[in-house]
Order: C-alpha cells, then sequence, then structure tokens
C-alpha cells in the first residue's frame, strides 16, 4: 500500500506571495491532518480535514488555510507569505480521525520564504 | 488545552548503553500517547504507543511506560546502536481529540559507537 505522498518536496517564495501544498493521504484513509515543524517550535498541529470538513484547527493566523476533495487528497495554502512561515509542513492521515488511531506522516514540504 | 513538556533536548550514549526519555502531559483526559522517531531529512514514524489503560508495552528493546497519575510516560532504549540515532517526539491525544497530536519539543539522541 502506497504511504503519504506530499508535493512539492521543496519550495522557496519570497515574502507577501502565497502557496499551496498538497497531500495524498493512504488509499482508505479520509483524515489528514497537517502540521508545521520548525527548529524553534517543534510540531505544531494546523488544522485536520475529515470527509471535506475541517474538523480540528490550530493555533495559526488565518493565513493558513486549507481543503479537503472528495477522494481525500488535502492541499494547505499560505497567503501573504512571511520569512516565519519558513518550516517543513507535514501532513498525516488515519482512517478516521479518532483518537488512538495510529497517524502516517508524509515526506513533508519544506518551504523557505526569502 | 493540551502540553507535553519533553526531556532531555540532547542526550548522548555510548552504543550498549540504555536511553530514557520522559514527557509529561497536562490534559487528565488524555488517554493515547505516541512516540515518533525521525532520522535526519526524513518523515516521523511511528515506533510505539501506549494507551491509558496500559501501564507498560515492550516492543524488542523499545519500552514505553505510563504513569496516569503522575502525567508523564517515559520512553526507553536499551542496547542502543548507532542506527537509533535521531529525534524522538512524545505526544498525546485526548479522547475529545480528533487527530490532535499535541508533540513534546522533540530529543535528539546520539549515539557513538
Amino acid at each position: 500500500k502506497a504511504g503519504v505522498t506530499q508535493t512539492p518536496r521543496y519550495l522557496i517564495k519570497t515574502r507577501g506571495q502565497q502557496v499551496t501544498l498538497s497531500c495524498s493521504p493512504i488509499s482508505g484513509h479520509r483524515s489528514v491532518s497537517w502540521y508545521q515543524q520548525t527548529p524553534g517550535q517543534g510540531l505544531q498541529f494546523l488544522f485536520e480535514y475529515f470527509s471535506e470538513t475541517q474538523r480540528n484547527k490550530g493555533n495559526f493566523p488565518g493565513r493558513f488555510s486549507g481543503r479537503q476533495f472528495s477522494n481525500s487528497r488535502s492541499e494547505m495554502n499560505v497567503s501573504t507569505l512571511e520569512l516565519g512561515d519558513s518550516a517543513l509542513y507535514l501532513c498525516a492521515s488515519s482512517r478516521t480521525g479518532t483518537a488512538k488511531e495510529t497517524q502516517y506522516f508524509g515526506p513533508g514540504t519544506r518551504l523557505l520564504v526569502l | 488545552g493540551e502540553n507535553v513538556e519533553q526531556h532531555p533536548s540532547t542526550l548522548s550514549v555510548q552504543e550498549g548503553d540504555s536511553a530514557v526519555i520522559k514527557c509529561t502531559y497536562s490534559d487528565s483526559a488524555s488517554n493515547y500517547f505516541p512516540w515518533y522517531k525521525q532520522e535526519l531529512g526524513k518523515r516521523p514514524q511511528l515506533i510505539i504507543d501506549i494507551r491509558s489503560n496500559v501501564g507498560e508495552k515492550k516492543d524488542q528493546r523499545i519500552a514505553v511506560t505510563l504513569n496516569k497519575t503522575a502525567k508523564h510516560f517515559s520512553l526507553h532504549i536499551t542496547e542502543t546502536q548507532p542506527e537509533d540515532s535521531a529525534v524522538y517526539f512524545c505526544a498525546a491525544i485526548s479522547y475529545s481529540g480528533y487527530s490532535t497530536l499535541t508533540f513534546g519539543k522533540g530529543t535528539m539522541l546520539l549515539v557513538s559507537p
């Protein structure tokens, strides 16, 4: 069974631009969560989607948004990029997203904002 | 919300020694505690997890213990090998949470041959 995939793997953007990242979950998994990983803050939860609905959201500004499609693929968008948005963005999938389910991570998209 | 503290931030051991990483959590409703290993440039991978109705779980050289009263859990790696070198993250998820893992800041484990 193929694992979680993310595209692109690397991105370089400049301040003020916007970016869209994509995540394809494991086949049969309907829950997709997004995390931001930085050296200073570690892994922080952004949001979680299930059946095209955002069920949970972390403490990030409104510039961070996402969506999920009917095939469970998910995208996240960051508008008006800031230098501090440079990070590794990871998505993780699980079957239904309920507590106690294992989450499987994708390889991440490394975003550099100049 | 949940808050997870992880110690130490770095840990250096000699090959064959044991390594222990400790985490505390704040939400008494948390009931699932996974541990992830992240090698340099790679994705986090689940190595072991424990549910709140269990006090200890072991998988070969890796074990996790949970003390619900004190709200802390620990990862124990015995007979460490150089390939154990990585960043280890603990996490917690509460019963009411939907896939919302709250992570500790991570422990960089370095195993020297």
